[in-house]
């Protein structure tokens, strides 16, 4: 079984600041990676994901995740947000064996503020 | 693209009532799912489907159903309404283990 944690529930940042959302995990398998955004009254849209090889991985709007299996991380950043980033931030992880699920940790609020 | 589509989007009902969660995907995705979002809880897995005619439970199944007749739709069924079922409801499809989640919009759906 898989778990996600994401440490801040909540994260206000000015805008054109740099951002890091965090996400830790704990499983007994390889695992896929993955954030997604939820902007309000939306269904979830893909960021980025991680499957394998290059350990930094690029997505849409800027954002950028690093794969830390040491530290069984998953951090979401960007180098400079915009007031459109302001939504909730989901990191999940999956198991790569059939019939695997994702499993979603809590979700992070990004407020990006003028 | 129609993607996932969910319907309705709002729902009230009453305690006791019964309804469908209607979901349906144009992509041929194999899996899909049925998550309940609850504030600061994040997503939790109510059921999943790995193809037609395939259902599992996920991590919250009580008080409710699923069918896969088809490859496309997978409604989500509550046949008693509480007041803990009141939640926002999502559809997801993905086409393999690895392959991107697509999500519905959502379902608000409020049990008084």
């Amino acid at each position: 079984a898989q778990s996600v944690t994401q440490l801040d529930s909540q994260v206000p940042v000015f805008e054109e600041a740099p951002v890091e959302l965090r996400c830790n995990y704990s499983s007994s398998v390889s695992v896929y990676l993955f954030w997604y955004v939820q902007y309000p009254n939306q269904g979830l849209q893909l960021l980025l994901k991680y499957l394998s090889g290059s350990t930094l991985v690029k997505g849409i709007n800027g954002f950028e995740a690093e794969f830390n299996k040491s530290q069984t991380s998953f951090h979401l950043r960007k180098p400079s947000v915009h007031i459109s980033d302001t939504a909730e931030y989901f990191c999940a992880v999956r198991g790569d064996n059939y019939g695997q699920n994702f499993v979603f940790g809590p979700g992070t609020r990004l407020s990006v503020l003028p | 693209n129609a993607g996932v589509t969910q319907t309705p989007k709002f729902r009230i009902l009453k305690i006791g009532q019964s309804m469908t969660l209607q979901c349906a995907q144009d992509m041929n995705h194999n899996y899909m799912y049925w998550y309940r979002q609850d504030p600061g809880m994040g997503l939790k897995l109510i059921y999943y489907s790995v193809g037609a005619g395939i259902t599992d439970k996920g991590e919250v199944p009580n008080g409710y159903n699923v069918s896969r007749s088809t490859t496309e739709d997978f409604p989500l069924r509550l046949e008693l309404a509480a007041p803990s079922q009141t939640s926002v409801y999502f559809c997801a499809s993905s086409p393999n283990a690895g392959g991107k989640a697509f999500f519905g919009q959502g379902t608000r759906l409020t049990v008084v």
